[in-house]
């Protein structure tokens, strides 16, 4: 079974500009996560996306955004880019299903964003 | 709220020595999970075992397992036989919702 994958790995931007980042989860998997991380802050929580909807959102300004096509594909969005937002954006799948605490995320390569 | 800490910002160990990684945990949820990754240098994180808050056994994969012990709220990654490969950071994490909350991580480096 194919795991998460995320395009582009790389991408290279200027301030002001804006960017889309894309996530495809296994196959099957219905939950899609995505995560911000850098030296200082660490991993932190975006949001989470099920069925189409947001289900959780993280501490981030309105320039962080998200959606969820009908396929579980997920894109992320960041608007008016500062040069904190250079950093490795990850997106994690996971089937949902049950309580919830055991349901394990399963993460992509990852795209690594640096805003000039 | 929930919070994960792992106090050994780096770590060394002997190829095919084992290794303990240290990881404390604080929430007042009865249930939780508790999960371990690996990232490598490429920057995927991979996930190598889970921890639930009511297993009755301590979590066991490959070369990889858990000690869990509840009453002093930490779970412990140890790796068996260490290889080279290993070398990484290690994220401990726990289940908030729908949403991972990590801890600093733990690079450890594995010396041939």
């Amino acid at each position: 079974k194919a795991g998460v994958t995320q395009t582009p790995r790389y991408l290279i931007k200027t301030r002001g500009q804006q960017v889309t980042l894309s996530c495809s989860p296994i196959s099957g998997h219905r939950s899609v996560s995505w995560y911000q991380q850098t030296p200082g802050q660490g991993l932190q929580f975006l949001f989470e996306y099920f069925s189409e909807t947001q289900r959780n959102k993280g501490n981030f300004p309105g320039r962080f955004s998200g959606r969820q096509f009908s396929n579980s594909r997920s894109e992320m969005n960041v608007s008016t880019l500062e040069l904190g937002d250079s950093a490795l954006y990850l997106c994690a799948s996971s089937l949902a299903i049950g309580t919830g605490v055991g349901d394990t995320q399963y993460f992509g390569p990852g795209t690594r964003l640096t805003v000039l | 709220a929930q919070k994960i800490t792992q106090t050994q910002p780096g770590m060394f160990v002997q190829e095919k020595e084992a290794v303990t990684l240290d990881c404390t945990y604080d929430t007042s949820d009865p249930s939780y999970g508790l999960f371990w990754y690996k990232q490598p240098s490429s920057g995927e994180m991979i996930f190598l075992i889970y921890q639930g808050s009511y297993d009755q056994q301590n979590a066991t994969e490959g070369r990889y397992s858990l000690n869990f012990q509840k009453a002093r709220k930490s779970a412990n990654l140890v790796i068996s036989a260490s290889q080279l490969g290993d070398s990484a950071m290690y994220f401990c994490a726990m289940r908030e919702g729908g949403k991972l909350i990590f801890g600093q991580g733990t690079e450890l480096s594995v010396k041939p």
